[in-house]
């Protein structure tokens, strides 16, 4: 069974604007919930996380939110920049289980 | 400090041949998933190692297995190969715990691209 799922393998946006990339859950008992982002030829790099007792975390351009009682958790790129053009992944983690759960990834393009 | 590294890069197997590959985690790291990336699927966890210890593992059949060292370095051992494993092997590190808290944020190699013919 998908626990995380990302229903948009692929988002184009301008570059300036705002890119949204979505992610849905099914397990209330994740704790933490992390974005990575993801260049060809290179493995995956850590972006920024959630813990499960919040509802939103900025860093720079980044905000991811957390909205549980939907089990959805979004990232926000502001502005977006072509350097931002990647594969990004969501993904979930529990405590104890030592095991993270990945959603399929979602292509964003931006447009120059 | 120098990050994961993954040997080798690329490989090629013919299916039923064996193959092993490595992982050296950042250093002090201590814990050592790995994972399978194919297109459309995702990132699908393999193992994870801590300490020597294999403290998970995913849906993968018994023909995948793994193991630490007393060093982190870990490996990876696919036996009897199919085309089907064809794909993307990630190995990420992670602190773990440390200093009374929770590291959860992994750090990930380049991968090997291995290819099953």
């Amino acid at each position: 069974d998908q626990q995380v799922k990302q229903n948009s393998p692929s988002l184009s946006v301008q570059e300036g604007r705002i890119s949204i990339l979505n992610c849905d859950y099914t397990n209330s008992m994740f704790d933490y919930f992390l974005w990575y982002k993801k260049y060809p030829a290179e493995g995956p790099t850590f972006l920024i996380s959630i813990s499960s007792i919040k509802d939103k975390n900025e860093d720079g351009r980044f905000t991811v939110f957390l909205n549980k009682s939907a089990k959805h958790l979004s990232l926000h790129i502001v502005p977006s920049q072509p350097g931002d053009s990647a594969v990004y992944f969501c993904a979930a983690w529990t405590s104890g289980t030592y095991k993270y759960i990945f959603g399929t990834g979602t292509r964003l393009k931006v447009l120059a | 400090k120098a990050g994961v590294t993954q040997t080798p890069r690329y490989l090629i197997k013919t299916r039923g041949q064996q193959v092993t590959l490595s992982c050296s985690p950042i250093s002090g790291h201590r814990s050592v998933s790995w994972y399978q990336q194919t297109p459309g699927q995702g990132l699908q966890f393999l193992f994870e190692y801590f300490s020597e210890t294999q403290r998970n593992k995913g849906n993968f059949p018994g023909r995948f297995s793994g193991r630490q060292f007393s060093n982190s370095r870990s490996e990876m051992n696919v036996s009897t190969l199919e085309l089907g494993d064809s794909a993307l092997y990630l190995c990420a590190s992670s602190l773990a715990a440390s200093g009374g808290r929770t590291h959860y944020e992994q750090y990930f190699g380049p991968g090997t691209r291995l290819t099953v013919t």
